[in-house]
Formats: C-alpha cells, sequence, structure tokens
C-alpha cells in the first residue's frame, strides 16, 4: 500500500515569486510514477508533471519542476514565476504498477493561492 | 468529445434513494477510474475497470456501492439507499492502460444527500 504526506495544507505567494510544495511518500514498489495534479475552484483536476521513478533527472515542465528524491521518498514541485491561474489545490500522487492496476494513492492536498 | 465527461454535474437527493452516476472516459482509453473527494475523507479510490472487467473494486467502501462498464467505454456508478455520508464529489478518470500512465479526470459528480 502506499501513502502520501502533504505537510503543507495552504500556502500562497505573491505573483511572479516562487514557490515549493512539499510531498513525502511510501511505497513498497520500486517501479513507479508519482504525479502532480493541481484542481482550480472549477473542479477539473489536471496533471501539472510527472516523474518516473526510475529516471534520475527531475521532470520540468515550463514553470513547474519538481524535485525527487528517490532514497528519501520525496517528491516537491516547484513553481516559479506564479501566476494568478496557478490558484488551487494541488494534490501529489503516486501511482504503482502490477496489481495496484495503476491507481493513484493522493495526498491531502495544499492549497495555494497566488496574490496579485 | 475531447475529454472525460460526467453526468450529471450536480445532484441532490433524499435519504434512502439510489442514484446513478455516468461517466463517458476518452475514447480508445481501455482503463476507467472512480474516484470520490469528500472533506473528511480526502481523494480516495473507489474502483478500476479494465475494458468491462473490474479486477479492483477493493475501494467500494459498501455493498450499496456497484458500478459496471459497457462496450469498454461508458461506465455507470450507482450508489443505492444512499446515506449522508455518501455526499462527496465523485470524479471518473480515464487512461490509454493501466499501469505508469496519465489519467484524464472528468469535471466530477457533487452528489448532496439530504
Amino acid at each position: 500500500a502506499q501513502t502520501v504526506t502533504q505537510s503543507q495544507p495552504e500556502m500562497s505567494v505573491q505573483e511572479a515569486e516562487t514557490v515549493t510544495l512539499s510531498c513525502t511518500y511510501d511505497t513498497s514498489e520500486n517501479n513507479y510514477y508519482l504525479f502532480w495534479y493541481k484542481q482550480p475552484p472549477s473542479r477539473q483536476m489536471i496533471l501539472v508533471i510527472r516523474q518516473e521513478a526510475y529516471k534520475q533527472q527531475n521532470a520540468t515542465e515550463n514553470r513547474f519542476s519538481v524535485n525527487f528524491q528517490k532514497a528519501a521518498k520525496s517528491f516537491s514541485l516547484k513553481i516559479s514565476d506564479s501566476q494568478l491561474g496557478d490558484t488551487a489545490m494541488y494534490f501529489c500522487a503516486p501511482q504503482a504498477g502490477g496489481t495496484s492496476y495503476g491507481k493513484l494513492t493522493f495526498g491531502q492536498g495544499t492549497i495555494l493561492t497566488v496574490h496579485p | 468529445g475531447a475529454g472525460v465527461s460526467q453526468s450529471p454535474s450536480n445532484k441532490v437527493t433524499e435519504k434512502g434513494k439510489d442514484v446513478e452516476l455516468r461517466c463517458d472516459p476518452i475514447s480508445g482509453h481501455t482503463a476507467l477510474y472512480w474516484y470520490r473527494q469528500s472533506l473528511g475523507q480526502g481523494l480516495e479510490f473507489l474502483i478500476y475497470f479494465q475494458g468491462n472487467s473490474a479486477p479492483d473494486k477493493s475501494g467500494l467502501p459498501s455493498d450499496r456501492f456497484s458500478a459496471e462498464r459497457t462496450g469498454g467505454s461508458v461506465s455507470t456508478l450507482t450508489i443505492q439507499r444512499t446515506q449522508q455520508e455518501d455526499s462527496a464529489v465523485y470524479l471518473c478518470a480515464s487512461s490509454r492502460r493501466t499501469s505508469y500512465n496519465e489519467q484524464f479526470f472528468g469535471p466530477g459528480t457533487r452528489l448532496t444527500v439530504l
């Protein structure tokens, strides 16, 4: 079974600044994926970024990047040049294969508010 | 359509009634997942479909919950004799295949049981 901890229930940042959201997880799998999803007030879950656990290089996607520490089971999300549209709840979600059939295990989420 | 759709968007029902929630996945996606999002429990997995079969029903909270998928496409989640604790947002997601794949989510159905 996988467990996920997002220790920051709420974060706020000024527009154009950088913010980092933390996530730690526990898994017995050796191969897995990790995802960050965002959920704006519209309720639609949107993929932000993903990381394959077998890759040492940290994933980047435009203003979004991760710091993946496999040994420490840590997977933080950095948002650079924050924009008002980044305001949302962010979920960290590992995904295992095998008998887990790729189901996602979600953390409790971090509410991010970007202020003008 | 281009994305996952769910209907209804909102559903208000009385305690004890049955409800059906529908999910239309992205065409060609063989894997389909149902999750529930509630204030007390966060986001939790309910059931998974590969084609029309459901190998993993481990997340269904009680025998009042059931789901089916037909034609490898549309899925229906049915809750019988609804209880107030069933109030939540029910999210559906689909992916091309199972493991190590991005899941695309629908907008969810907000269920309120009075």
